[in-house]
């Protein structure tokens, strides 16, 4: 079965700061992987998506990740965070031929001025 | 375009009391899906329909049941309302037009937030 880790339950980090969240994921063969975000009182919001070819995409509002089979891994990054970054961020994981998409329990991040 | 539209978008209910989820999208897509969203939880699939006419179980499915309409109206059902059963209700579609594609990124509507006494 698919499932997703995300360690970092709330970070926080000041403007302009870089950021990394960590997401690791468990699948036999190669996952497809998402990242969403979730501002407060709204839906979530698809950020990037992986599925082939370079492990490093690059998504909406600056963030990018990378995919490393080796360590089972899809961290998302952004160099500098901005206040309206300000949110709750899911990892996602889907297998191959598998329609359920499942999440991890995501990662609060606040941005001090 | 409105994407994924959920009603209502606020509910309190007493244990025991029974109502609907209404869930529409309008991009053509083949698949949907519900969630809920518990604090510390992230979302866990409820139940999910990869095409019209055919509907699986998720995660959690216990206490609740979906219909497909047809192909834009998925519904979610709780006959018998628990205090358990608050949480926020997502409903999401997927799958580009007149396909179905593993790797096609959900879109979610607002959210229905439901409170059980």
């Amino acid at each position: 079965a698919q499932s997703v880790t995300q360690p970092d339950i709330h970070i926080t980090v000041s403007e302009g700061a870089s950021l990394e969240l960590r997401c690791n994921y468990s699948y036999g063969a190669t996952p497809y992987l998402f990242w969403y975000v979730q501002s407060p009182g709204q839906g979530l919001q698809l950020l990037l998506k992986y599925f082939s070819g370079d492990t490093l995409v690059q998504g909406i509002k600056g963030f990018e990740a990378e995919f490393k089979r080796s360590q089972s891994s899809f961290n998302l990054r952004k160099p500098s965070v901005h206040w309206s970054d300000a949110a709750e961020y899911f990892c996602a994981v889907r297998g191959g031929s598998n329609y359920k998409l499942t999440f991890g329990k995501g990662t609060l991040l606040t941005v001090n001025p | 375009n409105a994407g994924v539209t959920q009603t209502p978008k606020f509910q309190v209910l007493k244990t025991g009391q029974s109502m609907t989820l209404q869930c529409a999208q309008d991009m053509n897509h083949n698949s949907m899906y519900w969630y809920r969203q518990d604090p510390g939880m992230g979302l866990r699939l409820i139940y999910y329909s990869a095409s019209e006419g055919t509907t699986d179980k998720g995660e959690v499915p216990n206490g609740y049941n979906v219909s497909r309409l047809n192909k834009r109206e998925f519904s979610l059902r709780l006959e018998s309302a628990a205090p358990s059963q608050t949480s926020v209700y997502f409903c999401a579609s997927s799958g580009p037009q007149g396909t179905s594609s593993y790797n096609s990124p959900l879109h979610f509507g607002n959210g229905t937030r439901l409170t059980v006494t």
